[in-house]
């Protein structure tokens, strides 16, 4: 079955260390797509990738990074930069035309000890 | 400014009952609205996907309504089971580079 595969599904950063998030698409999707869900909140969007080797800031950028070697995967970093780094993170892939609208994956809930 | 309300934050309501979710934006220009289901501690799913000359639009037991005069969209649940119990999130792409923007999302609880 095709889809979009987010690992781990819980993680804890200590202060200080940075962590790296995991997303993986089966979709032949060529967009792929982060984003931060805090609370009470709209999604917000930290990066976006429409083509492999090549990605853009989104609203939230500072204190993550991100690369797209592959058109499958799209790891987000989680640097010490960023300093509340606690939400839970969805990955997302479409099509260029987004026909049929954003497939996501099942998230990554990122807490700091 | 662009901006996607949505109401009520929360809802509670018996198993086989009716209810209606409500959205309100002011995205301009206006390309397509969308609703999503979100599971506790899943990614969202699309349920529907409007465009400007869209008023309905249905799936199964959800019925999405548009009004792009008012700017505003309804997702209506009939005959609610368990399962609906959920987040309800309205997203309006559109605005100058037309992004995606968020509702903060309904909160759907479904009691037996």
């Amino acid at each position: 079955d095709g889809g979009i595969t987010q690992s781990p599904k819980y993680l804890f950063r200590k202060e200080g260390q940075n962590v790296t998030l995991s997303c993986e698409q089966n979709l032949n999707h060529d967009a792929m797509y982060w984003y931060r869900q805090d609370p009470g909140q709209g999604l917000r969007l930290i990066y976006y990738s429409q083509i492999v080797n090549d990605f853009q800031k989104g609203d939230i950028a500072e204190g993550y990074s991100v690369s797209r070697e592959k058109k499958e995967s799209f790891p987000l970093t989680v640097t010490s930069a960023q300093k509340n780094p606690t939400a839970f993170y969805l990955c997302a892939s479409s099509t260029q035309s987004e026909v049929g609208g954003y497939t996501f994956g099942s998230g990554t809930r990122l807490t700091v000890v | 400014k662009n901006q996607v309300e949505q109401s009520p934050q929360s809802l509670i309501i018996l198993e086989g009952k009716n209810c209606t979710l409500q959205c309100n934006y002011t995205v301009s220009p206006f390309s397509n609205l969308r609703w999503y289901k979100q599971d506790t501690g899943r990614g969202p799913v699309s349920l529907t996907i409007m465009t400007f000359s869209e008023n309905t639009k249905s799936n199964g037991r959800y019925t999405a309504t548009l009004d792009a005069d008012t700017k505003q969209s309804s997702l209506h649940i009939t005959a609610s089971q368990l399962s609906d119990s959920a987040s309800y999130i309205c997203v309006v792409s559109g605005g100058s580079n037309y992004q995606l923007i968020w509702g903060a999302g309904t909160k759907l609880i479904i009691k037996p």
